[in-house]
């Protein structure tokens, strides 16, 4: 089993819909959880930390539910440049900090 | 300020040749990663750096993969006898201990 599973996608929404991303991880003691977008061909950026508490910037919900190891990225009111993959990304092991990356959900908005 | 640079960013090589991959990270940085992102794979961690600590080489695939990181900057992932699954993006992040940012990776082709 892989430690961070995500739906492949492809996820094709036209523009303004609601889209929303899940991702599990297997390894309880994870410690930090975040959302990456990567562009094709592109570097992985940084979109958002997620806290269990739930954290919101702007269109774009992340949402942690360490019970059920689970977790959850929500983007409403979706643009033609939210195209891109979205990365699912755990920190297991707080002392080297290396991330472990979910192989990605593939997002195209259509006009 | 400048982000985070490799060279080259592309590389193809025949199989059973060695390769030198270089990464320049962000100034101050004391923490250095590289990752391997394979095709229809996750990025996955390969070898961490940390200030002048002996390095994290757990997720070396094989003894033909090592790298060093002189004087706590420069990085260099050298890849002996390179074979065909060897094919990938590498990329190198470094951090200050927080975000992790990322070079535009290394696109290296075995034929």
């Amino acid at each position: 089993r892989k430690e961070v599973e995500q739906d492949p996608g492809p996820f094709n929404v036209p523009e303004g819909a609601t889209v929303a991303f899940n991702c599990t991880y297997s390894n309880s003691a994870s410690q930090s959880f975040f959302w990456y977008r990567q562009d094709c061909r592109k570097e992985p950026k940084l979109l958002m930390s997620v806290y269990s508490s739930g954290n919101e910037d702007g269109r774009f919900t992340a949402q942690l539910n360490r019970a059920s190891q689970y977790i959850s990225l929500l983007i409403r009111d979706s643009k033609l440049s939210d195209s891109a993959t979205y990365l699912c990304v755990v920190i297991a092991d707080t002392g080297r900090r290396a991330l472990t990356f979910g192989s990605g959900t593939r997002l195209q908005v259509q006009p | 300020g400048a982000g985070v640079s490799q060279s080259p960013s592309n590389k193809v090589t025949e199989k059973g040749k060695d390769v030198e991959l270089r990464c320049d990270p962000i100034s101050g940085h004391t923490a250095l990663y590289w990752y391997r992102q394979s095709l229809g794979q996750g990025l996955e961690f390969l070898i961490y750096f940390q200030g002048n600590s002996a390095p994290d080489k757990s997720g070396l695939p094989s003894d033909r993969f090592s790298a060093e990181r002189t004087g706590g900057s420069v990085s260099t992932l050298t890849i002996q006898r390179t074979q065909q699954e060897d094919s990938a993006v590498y990329l190198c992040a470094s951090s200050d201990l927080g975000e992790q940012y990322f070079g535009p990776g290394t696109r290296l082709t075995v034929t």
